[in-house]
């Protein structure tokens, strides 16, 4: 069965420093997403892609945070830098949004990032 | 504000029982609502998604039910196993294809 993949799974890390995380979604899917979960919280989105072009990047901080999809297939998020308040799971899901899935979202593994 | 709210304590009962897990929603108009399963350290998993013109949802021994008016969404997994001991996630469609999801109710089923 077709899954999402993610890498690291675990990223340790030091502030200030900067980090990388990789998607590579479902072939055939042209929405991806990424997600930042805090333990004991439901996932936020940091920005949605259709294809290589960003839908939606409002909750993502700009100042630090970068994410590309140039050619609409695999995926990545940068941090940099970062800091304490990064430690998190950053989920990358995917969906093929059509009238019959209504978007049900494939989610990978995720990258468990803690900065030190 | 908008907000999705889903009961932050866990919920512990016993095997053979029917599990109702609530979800509660404001200032949102959601087009459907879809349940997911997370397991400690791994992404959700898709479980059910409802639409807003449909009262109820079945599959297998979940079932989802859904009142706009209410603006709430309960989950029930019936005949329940320890084996669905994991934290269940709502999502609302906001529109755009995204989803917002609720914080997640830790669901712990005791043999």
């Amino acid at each position: 069965e077709a899954e999402v993949a993610q890498s690291p799974r675990y990223k340790i890390t030091e502030k200030s420093q900067a980090v990388a995380f990789w998607c590579d979604p479902i072939s055939g899917h042209a929405t991806l997403y990424w997600y930042r979960q805090i333990l004991g919280q439901g996932p936020e989105l940091l920005v949605q892609f259709q294809d290589e072009s960003v839908v939606d990047d409002s909750q993502l901080p700009k100042d630090r945070f970068s994410a590309e999809r140039l050619k609409g297939v695999d995926s990545t998020l940068k941090i940099q830098p970062a800091e304490l308040g990064d430690s998190a799971m950053y989920l990358c899901a995917s969906s093929l949004v059509s009238p019959e899935t209504r978007n049900e979202q494939f989610f990978g593994p995720g990258t468990r990032l803690t900065v030190l | 504000s908008q907000k999705i709210e889903q009961n932050s304590e866990a919920l512990n009962i016993q095997e053979g029982k029917t599990a109702t897990l609530t979800c509660n929603y404001t200032n949102y108009s959601p087009a459907y609502l879809q349940w997911y399963r997370q397991d400690p350290g791994r992404g959700p998993v898709f479980l059910l998604l409802i639409r807003e013109n449909e009262k109820e949802k079945r599959k297998e021994r979940l079932k989802v039910t859904f009142d706009t008016t209410l603006k709430q969404s309960l989950f029930h997994i019936t005949a329940s196993q320890p084996a669905d001991s994991a934290t269940y996630l709502c999502a609302l469609d906001v529109g755009g294809n995204m989803l917002t999801f609720g914080g997640g109710t830790r669901l712990m089923v005791k043999p």
